[in-house]
């Protein structure tokens, strides 16, 4: 039971670049979730997945999109990264009771 | 809109030293108070959900308690690998989480 796990573990970007951050749980979770973590402001939600075939916007949706693959996966994906998405992202899946999150995917955008 | 506010926002501790760690909330339809811990370079780890005021957990040495407005995280007799950053978020009635910024928790030999 591997729980939530996320690749790349690290990766670096030139800026315009396209990349997408993988996503998977063996929990058989519902609902998914992608944030990311910045220096001063604490984890912000950028896209939820309340369950397979849907998908909504967080706190900081622009310049990502995500892709619910199925019940296990949830990609995200940037299609011209900039400097300012440089920050640790993570996803994470739900129960009714709690998230539980991947170890992270810290991705530099020069 | 929904606001967690953490406190302090770095704690430096004795081993042996009790104290707690602050949380204020106001979140619309609270579903949830949860309380994770988070190592450097690592995810939040999940430590406890609470769902009504009065409501306490514990789990070896920290004690979760919330009341309307507000949880504590307790930590009895510290050790060194007890520090952490400990994050507070709160779940609405939309199951989507805000998170306050964290206490950085240090406890020293």
């Amino acid at each position: 039971n591997a729980g939530v796990t996320q690749t790349p573990k690290f990766q670096v970007l030139k800026t315009g670049q396209s990349m997408t951050l993988q996503c998977a749980q063996d929990m058989n979770h519902n609902s998914m979730y992608w944030y990311r973590q910045d220096p001063g402001m604490g984890l912000r939600l950028i896209y939820y997945s309340a369950s397979e075939g849907t998908t909504d916007k967080g706190e900081v949706p622009n310049g990502y999109n995500v892709s619910r693959l199925n019940k296990r996966e949830f990609s995200l994906r940037l299609e011209s990264a900039a400097p300012s998405q440089t920050s640790v992202y993570f996803c994470a899946s739900s129960d009714s009771e709690a998230q539980y999150f991947g170890p992270g995917t810290r991705l530099t955008v020069l | 809109e929904d606001q967690v506010t953490q406190s302090p926002e770095a704690l430096r501790l004795q081993e042996g030293e009790s104290s707690s760690l602050n949380c204020s909330y106001t979140v619309s339809g609270l579903r949830g108070l949860f309380w994770y811990r988070q190592d450097p370079g690592k995810g939040p780890e999940f430590l406890f959900t609470l769902y009504s005021a009065g409501e306490e957990k514990e789990k070896e040495r920290l004690k979760a308690t919330l009341t309307k407005k507000e949880s504590f995280l307790h930590i009895t007799a510290p050790k060194p690998e007890d520090s952490a950053t400990y994050l507070c978020s709160g779940g609405g009635s939309n199951y989507k989480l805000t998170f306050g910024k964290g206490t950085l928790l240090t406890v020293n030999p």
